[in-house]
């Protein structure tokens, strides 16, 4: 596609409800991250996949969160029995190669995550 | 510890005006650093970055950035504000491989 596309835009989640964020990277890239960003703040890494493999995992806030990009494309991230801390944009954002090259980074409009 | 701080929550000029966002770091080396700007409903988008070499930056929209070293700066510049660049734009660092940080973000609104 022409960009980084998420969905869905807006999720309003009763607390304990289980979610499921979506990403679709722009076609071909390698590199996927998911950031966490709270009002007022600034993004927060969560993770990060090279392909299919989740190489870093550690910005993830609980045992809660779970994240999967199974054929190296698409990714989903789940957050488990939802707390209204959860509540924030999630944003994904993809670059072309593996991140040593330091290659810009492309980011979607973001999942904005109300947990009431 | 690493930290990126904008000391400015929002800042309001004219248009035609001249900009300057503030950005600074604390970290011993020198890392990667980043200006995105994020408009409502909008992805972040890279401004521009500095690796090495010339010290001043140009980006895309007219924007330009300078590190500054002794100062552990990185302030984001643009000689004459347009009205659509009204947004909320980030300082962020990259310390090392996977660990970027962004700062909380500088909200600009724009005068007529």
């Amino acid at each position: 596609g022409a960009g980084v596309s998420q969905s869905p835009r807006y999720k309003v989640a009763k607390r304990g409800q289980d979610v499921a964020l979506r990403c679709d990277p722009i076609s071909g890239h390698v590199s996927l991250f998911w950031y966490q960003q709270a009002l007022g703040q600034g993004p927060e890494f969560l993770t990060y996949f090279q392909n299919e493999a989740q190489l870093d995992k550690s910005g993830l806030p609980s045992d809660r969160f779970f994240a999967e990009r199974p054929e190296g494309s698409v990714s989903t991230l789940k957050i488990q029995r939802t707390q209204q801390e959860d509540s924030a944009v999630y944003l994904c954002a993809s670059s072309l190669r593996d991140w040593l090259t330091n290659e810009k980074l492309f980011f979607g409009s973001g999942t904005q995550l109300s947990v009431l | 510890a690493q930290s990126v701080t904008q000391p400015d929550i929002h800042i309001t000029v004219s248009e035609g005006a001249s900009l300057e966002l503030r950005c600074n770091y604390s970290y011993g080396a020198t890392p990667y650093l980043f200006w995105y700007v994020q408009s409502p409903g909008q992805g972040l988008q890279l401004l521009l970055k500095y690796f090495s070499g010339d010290t001043l930056v140009q980006g895309i929209k007219g924007f330009e950035a300078e590190f500054k070293r002794s100062q552990s700066s990185f302030n984001l510049r643009k000689p004459s504000v347009h009205w659509s660049d009204a947004a909320e734009y980030f300082c962020a660092v990259d310390y090392r491989i996977l660990d970027m940080r962004f700062g909380a973000g500088t909200r600009l609104t724009v005068k007529p």
